[in-house]
C-alpha cells in the first residue's frame, strides 16, 4: 500500500538546523509530488511548498523561502525538508504529503509526521 | 489566509452540517478537504468536483458555488467530531497550495 513514512522526533537548539526525511514506498516516486506542511501546537495546518522528484523543480511559500530546503533521493525514494537557523517559533509537527497533478491537484497520503522541538 | 473558514461548527447527532471555505482562488480551482482528529494526521476525504477516496463514508459530500466550497456531513455521527480543513491553490502564486485555518466540528 502507499506509504509515507518518516524520520523520528528531533530536539533542537535555537539556530540549530534540522533535516526530517520521509521514505515513500508502494508508488512510483517520480511521478508524485512531496509537499511539506507544518502544524504549530494547537494551530491549524500550513503548507511550506513541494518538490517534484522527477524533475527536481520546487516551490516554497514565502514565508520559508529563505530557510527551507526540499531535497530527494530517487535510488531511495526519499525526500527530505532541511530548516535552518531554527527558533522556538519552528516547534511544529512536520508532515510530507504526496501531491497528484492532473487536471485537479490534490494531496492524498500524509506522513505520520515528526515533532521538531527547538528549545534552548 | 487566502481561504477562510469559521473557527467552529456544531451539529446534533443524526443532522446535516456544512462547512464552508470561502476564497478567490475557488472560482478558479477545486477544493479539497480534509478531516484530523486530535493526535493523528490529516485525512483526505474529498478532492476535485466532489469524489471520495475509497473508505470515507458517501455522508462527506463537497460542492463548490463561486469563491465558496462546501462540506456537507449527511447524518453526523459521533467519530466526525474532529478538525476540518479545506485546501486549494493560492490565488496570487498559483503554484503553491493553501490551506484554510480550519474548522472545528462538534457532535452535540
Amino acid at each position: 500500500q502507499v506509504q509515507l513514512v518518516q524520520s523520528g522526533a528531533e530536539v533542537k537548539k535555537p539556530g540549530a538546523s534540522v533535516k526530517v526525511s520521509c521514505k515513500a514506498s508502494g508508488y512510483t516516486f517520480t511521478n508524485y509530488d512531496i509537499n511539506w506542511v507544518r502544524q504549530a501546537p494547537g494551530q491549524g495546518l500550513e503548507l511550506m511548498g513541494w518538490i517534484n522528484p522527477n524533475t527536481d523543480n520546487t516551490g516554497y511559500a514565502q514565508k520559508f523561502q529563505s530557510r527551507v530546503t526540499f531535497t530527494k533521493n530517487t535510488s531511495i525514494n526519499t525526500a527530505y525538508m532541511e530548516v535552518s537557523s531554527l527558533r522556538s517559533e519552528d516547534t511544529a509537527v512536520y508532515y510530507c504529503v504526496r501531491g497528484v497533478p492532473g487536471y485537479y491537484y490534490y494531496m492524498d497520503v500524509w506522513g505520520k509526521g515528526t515533532t521538531v522541538t527547538v528549545s534552548s | 489566509s487566502e481561504l477562510t473558514q469559521d473557527p467552529a461548527v456544531s451539529v446534533a447527532l443524526g443532522q446535516t452540517v456544512r462547512i464552508t471555505c470561502q476564497g478567490d482562488s475557488l472560482r478558479s480551482f477545486y477544493a479539497s478537504w480534509f478531516q484530523q482528529r486530535p493526535g493523528q494526521a490529516p485525512l483526505l476525504i474529498i478532492f476535485g468536483e466532489n469524489n471520495r477516496p475509497s473508505g470515507i463514508p458517501d455522508r462527506f459530500s463537497g460542492s463548490r458555488s463561486g469563491n465558496t466550497a462546501s462540506l456537507t456531513i449527511t447524518g453526523a455521527q459521533a467519530e466526525d467530531e474532529a478538525d476540518y480543513y479545506c485546501n486549494s491553490r493560492d490565488s496570487s502564486a498559483r503554484h503553491l497550495g493553501v490551506f484554510g485555518g480550519g474548522t472545528r466540528l462538534t457532535v452535540l
